[in-house]
């Protein structure tokens, strides 16, 4: 089936660097992906849609010079955390609909942020 | 505003025993209604999703039920395992575009022991 794979599944890093994660579509094209972020013993918070060849879509109260998204290709989008603090430690979610409304939308595993 | 509500927060039963969980939801335009199972440190799984005009929807050991009339939804696990030990959590998707915007509720918190 359609998988979403995430990586890094973790990271660490020091306050004031910057840390890359992505997403890629394994096996389906995926022209809008979805970057959520989840705090402990809450739900996933959507940050932004992320849309292959155009610029994200931010929510609303989402730094979007903070969270840079990068959506280069059908199968791939990056999340940059730039310039981290200890605030930003968070587990970071992914997610990409196979279709249009009404279809699977399937997430990656997760990449859970500490920054120190 | 659109919102989804879900009961109970948390759940604690014995292995092979059933239990129902709960969600209620106000989003507009409604697209369709979606349970998904998250272990905890991982992404979430979906385990269902259902249109406006299905009322129940079954996943192995995993039934759903819809009624759009009232807004609310079920989630049905029988014969619990270890394994259903997990973050149960109802989205409703809003249709917006040509795609869905997903309405996270906070989740049920399952625990099953032996």
């Amino acid at each position: 089936g359609a998988v979403v794979s995430q990586h890094p599944s973790w990271v660490i890093c020091k306050s004031g660097t910057s840390v890359k994660i992505e997403c890629r579509s394994l096996d389906f094209q995926a022209t809008t992906m979805f970057w959520y972020r989840q705090f402990p013993k809450q739900s996933l918070m959507l940050m932004a849609t992320s849309n292959e060849g155009s610029k994200a879509t931010y929510e609303q109260g989402v730094e979007k010079d903070k969270f840079l998204i990068n959506h280069a290709s059908l199968t791939l989008s990056t999340l940059t955390v730039t310039s981290a603090h200890p605030e930003d430690s968070s587990f970071y979610i992914c997610s990409a609909p196979r279709g249009g409304w009404g279809t699977e939308a399937f997430f990656g595993q997760g990449t859970r942020l500490t920054v120190v | 505003k659109n919102q989804v509500e879900q009961s109970p927060q948390s759940l604690i039963i014995l292995e092979g025993k059933n239990c129902t969980l709960q969600c209620n939801y106000t989003v507009s335009p409604f697209s369709n209604l979606r349970w998904y199972k998250q272990d905890t440190g991982r992404g979430p799984v979906s385990l269902t999703i259902m249109t406006f005009s299905e009322n129940t929807k079954s996943n192995g050991r995993y039934t759903a039920t819809l009624d759009a009339d009232t807004k609310q939804s079920s989630l049905h696990i029988t014969a619990s395992q270890l394994s259903d030990s997990a973050s149960y959590i109802c989205v409703v998707s809003a249709l917006r575009s040509n795609t869905d915007k997903l309405i996270f509720g906070t989740g049920t918190r399952l625990q099953v022991f032996p």
